[in-house]
């Protein structure tokens, strides 16, 4: 079966500290991977997308990037946190544009960050 | 672009009583449709999806939704709700299978006795 695992799941940061949170998919070839940011209130945003090794957009403009150096790891970073950039971030897969799929997000557990 | 509109924010019902969520959203053509539940801290269980066939769909842990094109929404409902259902409840929608999904804002269910 697959399993997607992301961490870490709980992070306190500094203004102006760097980024990194992962997230790898078990149990699948490849398949389309995301990042989403929730904070209160606004629902869950889409910041990225990759459906393959080394290709990534970009929804929103921000201070945060991804890279997919793997077909199952999906990185994302900043070089310089801000305030705004604290909230719940949630890695997600679905099956990919080789394989039949309804389209449905697997979620991880999401990353907490609190920037201070 | 595509939207999705959650109305409700917030929802209480009573233990045992009828539960409806709304969903609308903004697309031209018949979209994929999901509803995705959240407990507290942890990440998003997929309820039920609809993409084509019958516009009633049954999902997950008593849930059911249906699907109206001409009103283009598409409700979540159970007929008793449970204290374990209090969660944060999302619709979501998608171009296609291929496609990102769209995400509502959310309507939190807490349930009292």
């Amino acid at each position: 079966s697959q399993t997607i695992h992301q961490w870490p799941a709980t992070l306190v940061q500094p203004v102006g500290s760097p980024l990194s949170l992962e997230c790898t998919v078990e149990g699948t070839s490849n398949p389309n991977l995301y990042w989403y940011r929730q904070a209160a209130g606004r629902g869950l945003q889409l910041l990225f997308y990759s459906v393959g090794i080394g290709q990534i957009s970009s929804e929103v403009p921000q201070n945060l990037s991804a890279s997919r150096p793997q077909d199952r790891q999906f990185i994302l970073s900043s070089k310089k946190l801000l305030l705004s950039d604290s909230g719940f971030y949630l890695c997600a897969w679905s099956t990919g544009l080789a394989g039949k799929t309804t389209g449905e997000l697997f979620f991880g557990e999401g990353s907490r960050l609190t920037v201070l | 672009a595509q939207s999705v509109t959650q109305p409700d924010i917030h929802i209480t019902v009573s233990e045992g009583a009828s539960l409806e969520l709304r969903c609308n959203y903004s697309y031209g053509a018949t979209p994929y449709l999901f509803w995705y539940v959240q407990s507290p801290g942890q990440g998003l269980q997929l309820l039920l999806k609809y993409f084509s066939g019958d516009t009633l769909v049954q999902g997950i842990k008593g849930f059911e939704a249906e699907f109206k094109r001409s009103q283009s929404s598409f409700n979540l409902r159970k007929p008793s709700v449970h204290w374990s259902d209090a969660a944060e409840y999302f619709c979501a929608v998608a171009l296609s299978g291929n496609t990102p999904l769209v995400f509502g804002k959310g309507t939190r269910l807490s349930v009292i006795a």
